[in-house]
């Protein structure tokens, strides 16, 4: 069973532009994590967020945690080709802590 | 820097075969896991450990197992490769099993079973 449903699943945007990834749940979570993943690499953890309403930012990277923990989007300004990759939101139900569960994923490709 | 190594990037085999694909951690982590990435459908967990010689199921381990002698090595083993069993398989390692702590992963072994 997915539990954490990304959209769009794919993002093709010019330098410059603004954009957002939605990673929505039925489930409540103790913590949600966005990752990042370059061609021919693995996830590189990006933010972990664990209080409701909760946002942090990553220089050009804005990450918020809903308030029902049930959902979480990030927000990226002015994309650069960078950016590019694919976008994974993962986390840790509140029924089951010892398991990881990921999004679908969101990839992204900006271009010059 | 952690690092996490994962013995193959590309790996060919036949359906029948078995297959071993390994994983070390440089990071004395206690917990290590494996995941097969398919598009659209994410990361899903196959199998992890918490501690050397324990293992416990994920979420898909049927037609795999796993082996953990050592704390910094965690092999995954298609005992008869399919060719549903083309896929990336990334390795991550966790320094603790409490939630929100960061899992590292590997660059990936991408499996085709011809």
């Amino acid at each position: 069973t997915q539990l954490l449903e990304q959209s769009p699943q794919f993002l093709s945007i010019q330098e410059g532009e603004n954009l957002t990834v939605y990673c929505n749940s039925s489930s409540v979570f103790s913590s949600l994590q966005w990752y990042r993943q370059e061609p021919g690499e693995g996830p590189v953890l990006l933010v972990t967020v664990v209080t409701g309403g909760e946002v942090k930012k990553l220089k050009r990277l804005t990450f918020q945690f809903g308030d029902a923990r049930k959902d979480s989007s990030l927000h990226i300004t002015a994309a650069q080709p960078g950016d590019t990759g694919l976008y994974l939101c993962a986390g840790f139900s509140v029924y089951n802590t010892d398991k990881l569960i990921f999004g679908t994923g969101t990839r992204l490709q900006v271009f010059p | 820097d952690v690092k996490v190594t994962q013995s193959s990037r590309y790996l060919v085999k036949r359906t029948g075969e078995k297959v071993f694909l390994e994983c070390v951690q440089d990071m004395d982590h206690e917990n290590m896991f494996w995941y097969r990435q398919d598009p659209g459908l994410g990361l899903r967990l196959i199998y992890f450990s918490y501690d050397v010689k324990m293992k416990e199921k994920g979420d898909i381990p049927e037609g795999y197992s796993v082996s953990r002698e050592k704390k910094e090595r965690f092999s995954l083993i298609l005992e008869s490769a399919s060719t549903n069993q083309t896929s990336m398989y990334l390795c991550a390692s966790s320094l603790s099993d409490r939630a929100g702590d960061t899992q590292y992963f590997g660059p990936g072994t991408r499996l085709t079973v011809l």
